[in-house]
């Protein structure tokens, strides 16, 4: 099972907002609204910002957004800050012989 | 407070074993499903391995599938991962996570490391 197709990298200037996408089938992202995008700083953890496609966990800012559009999410971040440079990873549910899987992952400047 | 505590990473040679543990506390643990996640350095994320709160039910990444076993005592609140024929392509951070989709818990990682 390949894993969902993230661009390598974005960029933005702050206040600006930036649009990530992840790309999958329809055995995964198309087929199940259980599309999840994760933010990882480096060294850290991996860190939880929307779920459910659309649905932000309690705590994370209302800048992040999520959507879908037949094979494809997205997660939307508006008025960039500093501090949401990072790398962005996209999950999905799967009905392939692996339950569940990532986008290779973007890293995301904030020139 | 939920408190995942990763342990058990070492460096071992290629073809070896290994049994990754994870410590849980804060959180009813049978109630929630488990996961494993692995991170090759500079690389991205690989979900590795699931398993249901009651430990029936279990899930692989085709990577890993027949060479790795997922386990759980509710007992200890503890989780596990066996890893045996390990190959090089195994080297990463392992994770211990909450939940399957949607992970909004994660421990600290231990740092398996496959080379001779």
């Amino acid at each position: 099972q390949s894993a969902l197709t993230q661009p390598a990298s974005v960029s933005g200037s702050p206040g600006q907002s930036i649009t990530i996408s992840c790309t999958g089938t329809n055995s995964d992202v198309g087929g199940y609204d259980y599309v999840s995008w994760y933010q990882q700083h480096p060294d850290k953890a991996p860190k939880l910002i929307i779920y459910d496609v659309n649905t932000r966990p309690s705590g994370v800012s209302n800048r992040f957004s999520g959507s879908k559009s037949g094979n494809t999410a997205s997660l939307t971040i508006s008025g960039l800050q500093a501090e949401d440079e990072a790398d962005y990873y996209c999950s999905s549910y799967s009905t392939s012989s692996t339950l569940e899987i990532f986008g290779g992952g973007t890293k995301l400047a904030v020139l | 407070e939920v408190q995942l505590l990763d342990s058990g990473g070492d460096l071992v040679q290629p073809g070896g074993s290994l049994r990754l543990s994870c410590a849980a506390s804060g959180f009813t643990f049978s109630n929630y499903a488990m996961s494993w996640v692995r991170q090759a350095p500079g690389k991205g994320l690989e979900w590795v391995s699931g398993i249901r709160g009651s430990g029936s039910t279990t899930y692989y990444a085709d990577s890993v599938k027949g060479r790795f076993t997922i386990s759980r005592d509710n007992s200890k609140n503890t989780l596990y991962l066996q890893m045996n024929s390990l190959r090089a392509e195994d080297t990463a951070i392992y994770y211990c996570a909450i939940g399957i989709q949607g992970i909004n818990d994660w421990g600290q990682g231990t740092l398996v490391t496959v080379s001779s």
